[in-house]
């Protein structure tokens, strides 16, 4: 069974660009959620999507965006990129909607704002 | 408000040492679940257990075991026998009120295992 898969691995973009990273769940999976990890913020939420539909959000401002299609697929969106926004975010798939559903995680895409 | 706390930030330990590593977690709910995680270097978090507020029973899994205590909100992490592919960053994390509360993680433990 396929895990988590999450394109790019790696991107090096410039302040004031925006980008789009992309994740595949596990097949059957239908949440998707986003998490940013940097050493000095370590692990946040930014967003949860169940059946397109965003379920949570975190405490990002509105810059971060994203949307889930109906093949469960997920996008996120960065718009006027930071440098703070340098993170490794990544992807997790669960089969139901909630923080208290075990996640599988992709291997992330590293971002560097240069 | 949520909040988990893993104070050790770092550990070292030599090959076949047993490990204990620390969770201490916050929450107003009665309901919640706790999770730990494993992110070896390649980056991916890797799920190793799932616990509900009401199971307090501690688990075995292999070399790996849990220790949940609701007196002192703990829920603590034990390798026994650790193996140099143990070393990673190891996450706690809480969920709070009916599971649809998103993922609070603590800031990790790197463990290092030295052969």
């Amino acid at each position: 069974k396929a895990g988590v898969t999450q394109t790019p691995r790696y991107l090096i973009k410039t302040r004031g660009q925006q980008v789009t990273l992309s994740c595949s769940p596990i097949s059957g999976h239908r949440s998707v959620s986003w998490y940013q990890q940097t050493p000095g913020q370590g692990l946040q939420f930014l967003f949860e999507y169940f059946s397109e539909t965003q379920r949570n959000k975190g405490n990002f401002p509105g810059r971060f965006s994203g949307r889930q299609f109906s093949n469960s697929r997920s996008e996120m969106n960065v718009s006027t990129l930071e440098l703070g926004d340098s993170a490794l975010y990544l992807c997790a798939s669960s089969f139901g909607t909630g923080g208290n559903q075990p996640q599988h995680f992709g291997d992330g895409t590293r971002l560097s704002i240069l | 408000a949520q909040k988990v706390t893993q104070a050790q930030t770092e550990i070292s330990v030599v090959e076949k040492e047993d490990v204990t590593l620390d969770c201490v977690y916050e929450t107003r709910d009665t309901t919640y679940y706790l999770f730990w995680y494993k992110q070896p270097p390649s980056g991916e978090l890797v799920f190793l257990i799932r616990r509900n507020s009401f199971d307090e029973q501690n688990e075995i899994s292999g070399r790996y075991s849990w220790n949940f205590q609701k007196s002192t909100s703990s829920f603590n992490f034990t390798i026994t026998a650790s193996q140099v592919v143990d070393s990673a960053v190891y996450f706690c994390a809480l969920s709070g009120g009916s599971g649809n509360t998103p993922l609070v993680f603590g800031k990790g433990t790197r463990l290092s295992v030295i052969a």
